[in-house]
Order: structure tokens, then C-alpha cells, then sequence
């Protein structure tokens, strides 16, 4: 069945970096890539989404690439602020079932 | 207000005891879902409705069940709660208009703890 992975449990960086968060799947590729941002006890937040024919997307600060040879997708956050510190989370509909979700990776931005 | 909003927020049980989790949302989405989250696990899908008739298990269903009982109310509901279903709870819906790529909206999600 397919998986998706994030690699890194926890990321620390200092304030000012960029952020780089990996997401990883097995078997075909998804025709396109969401990434979240949760905060502690709170619910998960929409906040890219990239296709599969997309090699980037831009939002303000945040980049993410989508590279199906190496099954990966990519999330940047330039200039990061300590603001930024909270678990991301990738996602993609495997089949015809909704949205699986990678397990997250806490980003912590240290001032 | 919120746009999804569950039902309680916390609860404390003992095992062997029915819980209802509740769901409510002001969006307007057919498409509505339930997550479990654990420490180490991330989101994992536990029933997903995409429209009032419609009721489908997710990866993980053993344990639990749910009621559409309106297009805006998905409840949840542990038969026998144990201690193994203590976890954060989301509800989510989505805008069918957007098919596959539609994004998701979580509510603040329920902490259940079952003693």
C-alpha cells in the first residue's frame, strides 16, 4: 500500500534560516501533495497544495517542490521565525481513500 | 464561531463505558471525516461520510462507529471505550466542489482519555 514518510521527527533551526522538510512516498506517485501546519492542541491548518506536473509553489515564505523521480516532496520556509515553530504535516489521497497523512515533522525556530 | 466544532472538548471515561464524540460544521461540506491522532502515529483515518448516506471505514474502524445524522452533524461513538483509544480526536470536513484536491478543515479536535 502506499506510505508517505517525514523523515525528521523534529527540526531545529535558528531564526532567520530556512527551514527544509522532507516528505517521502513509496509506490506511484499522487497526483498532488497538501502540507499542514498544527499547532500544539489544535486542529490541522491548510497550507500549500502542489500537482504532480507543479515542480514549485510559492506562498509568501513558503516554497514547496514536488520531484516524482526521487518521490519526494519538499517544504521551505525562508526567513523562518520563531513563529514558524510547530509540526508540519504532508498528506495525499492514496486511491480513492481520503487524505493519508505523514506523521509530521515539530519545527522549532530558535531566536 | 468556529466553522467545525466538536463535542467535548475533553473527557475523562473508564473503560467499558459508550462515549459519543460530537461534530458540527457551518460550511456546508458534504464530505466530512474523523481522525485519530496519536504521539508518533500522525493522523490516521477512522470513518469518512461523503454525504448523508454515505459511510465508509478508514484505516482504523475496529472499535469505533459513527451516525450522519445531517449533512452539518457527524458523530463518533465508542461502543466499549479502552484505554488504547486514548487519543486526540479530529473531525474534518471538505468542500466536494474541489473533488480530490479539496483541502481540509479540522475543528479543535476532542482529547479523550479512557481510564
Amino acid at each position: 500500500s502506499q506510505k508517505i514518510e517525514q523523515n525528521s521527527e523534529a527540526l531545529n533551526i535558528q531564526e532567520g534560516k530556512t527551514a527544509t522538510l522532507t516528505c517521502n512516498y513509496t509506490n506511484y506517485s499522487p497526483a498532488y501533495l497538501q502540507w499542514y501546519r498544527q499547532d500544539p492542541g489544535r486542529g490541522p491548518v491548510f497550507l500549500l497544495l502542489i500537482r504532480e506536473n507543479e515542480k514549485e509553489k510559492r506562498k509568501e515564505r513558503l516554497k514547496v517542490t514536488f520531484d516524482t523521480t526521487l518521490k519526494q516532496s519538499l517544504f521551505h520556509i525562508t526567513a523562518s521565525q520563531p513563529a514558524d515553530s510547530a509540526t508540519y504535516l504532508c498528506a495525499f489521497y492514496s486511491g480513492n481513500t481520503p487524505l493519508v497523512f505523514g506523521k509530521g515533522t515539530r519545527l522549532s525556530v530558535i531566536a | 464561531d468556529a466553522d467545525v466544532t466538536q463535542t467535548p472538548r475533553n473527557r475523562i471515561t473508564k473503560t467499558g463505558k459508550r462515549i459519543m464524540l460530537e461534530c458540527s460544521q457551518t460550511k456546508g461540506h458534504d464530505r466530512m471525516y474523523w481522525y485519530r491522532q496519536d504521539p508518533g502515529l500522525g493522523l490516521r483515518l477512522i470513518y469518512y461520510s461523503f454525504d448523508v448516506k454515505d459511510i465508509n471505514k478508514g484505516e482504523i474502524s475496529d472499535g469505533y462507529s459513527v451516525s450522519r445524522q445531517a449533512q452539518a452533524k457527524f458523530s463518533l461513538s465508542l461502543e466499549s471505550a479502552i484505554p488504547n483509544q486514548t487519543a486526540l480526536y479530529f473531525c474534518a470536513t471538505s468542500d466536494p466542489q474541489m473533488g480530490r484536491t479539496g483541502e481540509l478543515f479540522f475543528g479543535e479536535g476532542s482529547r479523550l482519555t479512557v481510564l
